[in-house]
């Protein structure tokens, strides 16, 4: 079975370009989540959505941050415009439909440097 | 409020030893507990999870966790360390009846094997 697929895998951009980061989320799951991880602040929860629509999105750090789910099979995370502090590996992952005990299913992320 | 503490970022261990990696939680309610180990350059993959079926649960690679309430952990342990054993362990929480779906990660704990 294919798992999360995150695209593309590392992106190096000059500040102030807009950056997209692509998840397709392992198909039959309900919900999709987009996380940061750095090294100072470990895993941030930023957006998640179920069926396709926003749930909630107070992890996002700024109105420069912004995500979508056009479908059941993709979701997109824009920065516009980007900064260095930007810079992390940006993971997605989804889960099946509500229930307590399942586990989150990850992509293996795309790291993201912002030069 | 769901939290989890993980004791220690860094745990170094010779290969062919125990290895014991600490989660506190906190909660009023019964939790859900997950262990995800992370590979470099790659996502979070589910280790095991405690789904108050039984305290001691077995995960992949070796690896067990036993859920005591009364300390209100749930510690990732393995008996003989290998050398692929070396990533990042994270702890995670979940609170069901009227919880977060939203599970809480810990700040997670890099596991170092030497030989």
């Amino acid at each position: 079975d294919a798992g999360v697929i995150q695209s593309p895998r590392h992106e190096v951009t000059e500040m102030g370009q807009e950056v997209t980061l692509r998840c397709k989320p392992i198909s039959g799951h309900d919900y999709l989540f987009w996380y940061r991880q750095t090294m100072m602040r470990g895993l941030e929860l930023l957006i998640y959505f179920n069926n396709n629509v926003p749930i909630d999105d107070s992890g996002m750090p700024e109105d420069r941050f912004s995500a979508k789910m056009p479908n059941a099979s993709f979701s997109t995370l824009k920065i516009q415009p980007s900064e260095p502090r930007d810079s992390a590996v940006y993971f997605c992952a989804s889960s099946p439909r509500r229930g307590f005990y399942q586990p989150q299913h990850f992509g293996d992320g795309t790291r993201l440097s912002i030069l | 409020a769901q939290s989890v503490t993980q004791l220690g970022s860094h745990v170094s261990v010779s290969e062919g030893a125990l290895v014991l990696l600490r989660c506190n939680y906190s909660s009023s309610v019964p939790p859900y507990l997950f262990w995800y180990v992370q590979y470099p350059n790659q996502g979070l993959q589910l280790l095991l999870k405690y789904t108050s079926a039984a305290t001691l649960v077995k995960g992949i690679n070796g690896f067990e966790a036993e859920f005591k309430k009364s300390e209100t952990s749930f510690h990732l342990t393995k008996p003989s360390a290998h050398m692929s054993d070396a990533a990042e362990y994270f702890c995670a929480v979940r609170i069901g009846r009227g919880g977060s779906y939203i599970p809480t990660f810990g700040r997670g704990t890099s596991l170092i094997v030497h030989p």
